[in-house]
């Protein structure tokens, strides 16, 4: 499939763990890294985790990501109120020839 | 510090066209992939072009035939010419760049509306 399906939202109480999924084919999550962007009310979207499972400087170790096969997850554990955001996963597709992202999920802080 | 300034969005009629700019800053445009991404208000991000350093370029079908990307080095600009507006070009349009495959700088956005 040529898209990357996420939930299209997830919630948890503070200090809880929340786990957002993402669901690709071989053609790009099989094949290639996946990416986890951070889109906070009303900003620009900001990295948060790249080649699958690493942490861009500054990005708290609360953000972690992993990949199996043709599926990731963002983890976010010790959950605050400032992680409230979209949160979208990517990347590319060799079929396609172009740039993925996933369908986006809305975490809400409960 | 590295930033990213776009700037050319407006209004539009359908079919018209229309030239947005990315002007970088603390680093050299040419010398990374880069992108263009779009967002329709209070939707998802898609990925609309990019750019290699040896001037190869990606579009999305969407756009294919209609859209360019391309980039003047010495200006340190970034461009994405847009023809043949469709309503559904309607989007706050970002440029980024990709440093090995992540995208870890973007610009603030310019808000494209194309309607009659």
């Amino acid at each position: 499939q040529s898209v990357l399906t996420q939930p299209p939202s997830a919630s948890g109480t503070p200090g809880q763990r929340v786990t957002v999924s993402c669901s690709g084919s071989s053609s790009n999550i099989g094949r290639d890294n996946v990416y986890w962007y951070q889109q906070l009310p009303g900003t620009v979207p900001k990295l948060l985790i790249y080649n699958n499972d690493q942490r861009p400087s500054g990005v708290p170790d609360r953000f972690s990501g992993s990949k199996s096969g043709t599926s990731a997850s963002l983890a976010i554990s010790g959950l605050r109120s400032e992680d409230e955001a979209d949160y979208y996963c990517a990347a590319w597709d060799d079929s396609l020839s172009g740039y993925l992202f996933g369908t986006g999920t809305k975490v809400t802080v409960l | 510090e590295v930033q990213l300034a776009e700037s050319g969005g407006g209004l539009v009629q359908p079919g018209g066209s229309l030239t947005l700019s990315c002007q970088g800053s603390g680093f050299s445009v040419s010398s990374d992939w880069m992108h263009w991404v779009r967002q329709t208000p209070g939707k998802g991000l898609v990925w609309v072009s990019r750019i290699a350093p040896d001037g190869k370029t990606n579009h999305a079908d969407s756009v294919k035939g209609r859209f360019t990307i391309s980039r003047d080095n010495a200006k340190d600009t970034l461009y994405l010419q847009m023809n043949s507006l469709r309503v559904e070009d309607t989007a706050v349009y970002y440029c980024s760049r990709d440093t090995f495959g992540r995208h870890d700088q973007w610009g603030q956005g310019t808000l494209v509306t194309v309607s009659s």
